[in-house]
C-alpha cells in the first residue's frame, strides 16, 4: 500500500512567491496533521484536520500560512509570500480517526523548502 | 497539556555497545507515548508506541522501551548497537482524543565502529 505522498520534494523559491505543499494521506485514514521541522524549533504541529475540517490551527505562524483540505484524499499548504524564515521541512501525516490516541501517525517523506 | 523532554541531543556509541536515550514527559492525563526514527531526509518511522498496555513495549530493529509511571519516563534502549541505527530518534507523546504528537527535541546517535 502506497504510505503518505507529499509534493514537492524540494522546493527552492525566491522571498516574496507563492508556495503550495500538497499531501495525499492514507487511504481510510481521517486524520490529516501537518508539522514543520527546523532546527531552532524542532518538529512543531501547524494544524490538524479530522473528516476534513480544521481543529487546531494554532501552529501556523501567521496570515501568510493558509491549509485545506477539500476531500479525504487531498491537503495544501500554502504560504504566500514566502519569506527565508519558512525555509524548513514540512511534514504530513494521517492516523485513522476512531481508534484514537493509541493510533499511530505515519508520516510522509516531508517537502524541503528553500525560500532564497 | 502535555510535553516531552530528552535529555542529550546528540548520543555516541561503540558498535556493539548498550543504546540508551532518555525520554522524560509530562502530562495531565495518562500519556499515549511514541518513539519514532528519522534516518537522514527520509520521514518519521514508528519504532515503537505505549498504550496502557504492557509497560516494556518492543518494536522494531530490536528497540524496546519501558514506560515508568514513576519516574515520568519512556527511556528507549537497544542491547546492542549496530551502524544502521545511526540516525535521529524523536520521543512524542499525546493525550486522549485524537489529538496531534508532541515531539521532543530529538536525539541524534552516532554509532562508532
Amino acid at each position: 500500500d502506497a504510505g503518505v505522498i507529499q509534493s514537492p520534494r524540494h522546493e527552492v523559491t525566491e522571498m516574496g512567491q507563492e508556495v503550495t505543499l500538497r499531501c495525499k494521506p492514507i487511504s481510510g485514514h481521517n486524520s490529516l496533521f501537518w508539522y514543520r521541522q527546523t532546527m531552532m524549533r524542532g518538529l512543531e504541529l501547524l494544524i490538524y484536520f479530522n473528516n476534513n475540517v480544521p481543529i487546531d490551527d494554532s501552529g501556523m505562524p501567521e496570515d501568510r500560512f493558509s491549509a485545506k483540505m477539500p476531500n479525504a484524499s487531498f491537503s495544501t499548504l500554502k504560504i504566500q509570500p514566502s519569506e527565508p524564515r519558512d525555509s524548513a521541512v514540512y511534514f504530513c501525516a494521517s492516523s485513522p480517526l476512531a481508534a484514537g490516541p493509541k493510533e499511530t501517525q505515519y508520516f510522509g517523506p516531508g517537502t524541503r523548502l528553500l525560500v532564497l | 497539556a502535555q510535553s516531552v523532554t530528552q535529555l542529550g541531543s546528540h548520543v555516541s556509541v561503540s558498535e556493539g555497545a548498550l543504546v540508551l536515550l532518555r525520554c522524560n514527559y509530562s502530562s495531565s492525563v495518562p500519556p499515549y507515548l511514541f518513539w519514532y526514527v528519522q534516518y537522514p531526509n527520509q520521514g518519521l518511522q514508528l519504532l515503537l508506541k505505549y498504550t496502557s498496555a504492557a509497560t516494556l513495549v518492543k518494536g522494531i530493529n530490536g528497540f524496546e522501551a519501558e514506560f515508568k509511571k514513576s519516574e515520568t519516563s519512556f527511556h528507549l534502549t537497544k542491547p546492542s548497537a549496530h551502524m544502521s541505527d545511526a540516525a535521529e530518534y524523536f520521543c512524542a507523546v499525546r493525550g486522549s482524543g485524537n489529538t496531534p504528537l508532541v515531539f521532543g527535541k530529538g536525539t541524534r546517535l552516532s554509532v562508532i565502529a
